[in-house]
């Protein structure tokens, strides 16, 4: 059964660094893996998504790459702001079946001014 | 941009009574999901539709909740009775098919049950 695990599972920084989120799953066998942002009592707004063939994608300051052989996907954000405090969290679609995502808890930013 | 509209953006019910939750995908996406999110947990899947066809509905609590597509458009979640543990954001999502697609979700439907 997948699981899919995001450290850590709070952040707070201050504006301006650049940061990694991580997301790790025990079944390397995925096609697709999506990030998504959630404001709170929102919800989900897409990020990036990284296809079965793809290894990273860039929008912005967003950079998300995925290394299947390890079970491992990065999200970096670039010169984070305040307005970038939010939680993320990655999901992870299996290769056979119905190709559902299984998401992580989440790690919660909070970007301080 | 093509939206996914889920309606009531909040709903107060009190325990034992029936609560429903619609559903509208993005025009044209055959694949809809209902999935519910625990607050501080990740969302986990109740059922996914393909056009008007369930097909997985592995852990949707049958006894309690039902879900319908009835013409592979919209859609609508229903729980009776509801109980203090089904309060939870729900949310709806939709894909063009299954496979190299990423999902697109609505603003979803906060549930709270006294």
């Amino acid at each position: 059964k997948q699981e899919v695990t995001q450290i850590p599972a709070a952040l707070s920084v201050p504006e301006g660094e650049n940061l990694v989120l991580n997301c790790s799953f025990t079944d390397s066998a995925i096609y697709n893996l999506q990030w998504f942002r959630q404001d709170p009592g929102k919800g989900l707004t897409s990020l990036l998504l990284i296809q079965s063939s793809q290894r990273e994608q860039t929008s912005g300051r967003l950079n998300a790459s995925l290394d299947k052989s390890s079970g491992r996907s990065t999200l970096y954000i670039a010169a984070s702001q305040p307005g970038d405090s939010a939680t993320y969290l990655c999901a992870a679609s299996h290769t056979s079946g119905t190709y559902k995502y299984i998401f992580g808890t989440g790690t919660r930013l909070k970007v301080l001014a | 941009e093509a939206e996914v509209a889920q309606s009531p953006r909040y709903k107060i019910t009190e325990k034992s009574q029936a609560v429903a939750f619609w559903c509208d995908p993005i025009s044209g996406h055959a694949t809809l999901y209902w999935y519910r999110q625990i607050l501080g947990q990740g969302p986990e899947l109740l059922v996914q539709f393909q056009d008007e066809s369930v097909v997985d509905d592995s852990q949707l609590p049958k006894d309690r909740f039902s879900a319908e597509r009835l013409k592979g458009v919209d859609s609508t979640l229903k729980i009776q009775p509801a109980e203090l543990g089904d309060s939870a954001m729900y949310l709806c999502a939709s894909s063009p098919g299954v496979g190299s697609y990423g999902y697109t979700f609505g603003s979803g439907t906060r549930l709270t049950v006294v």
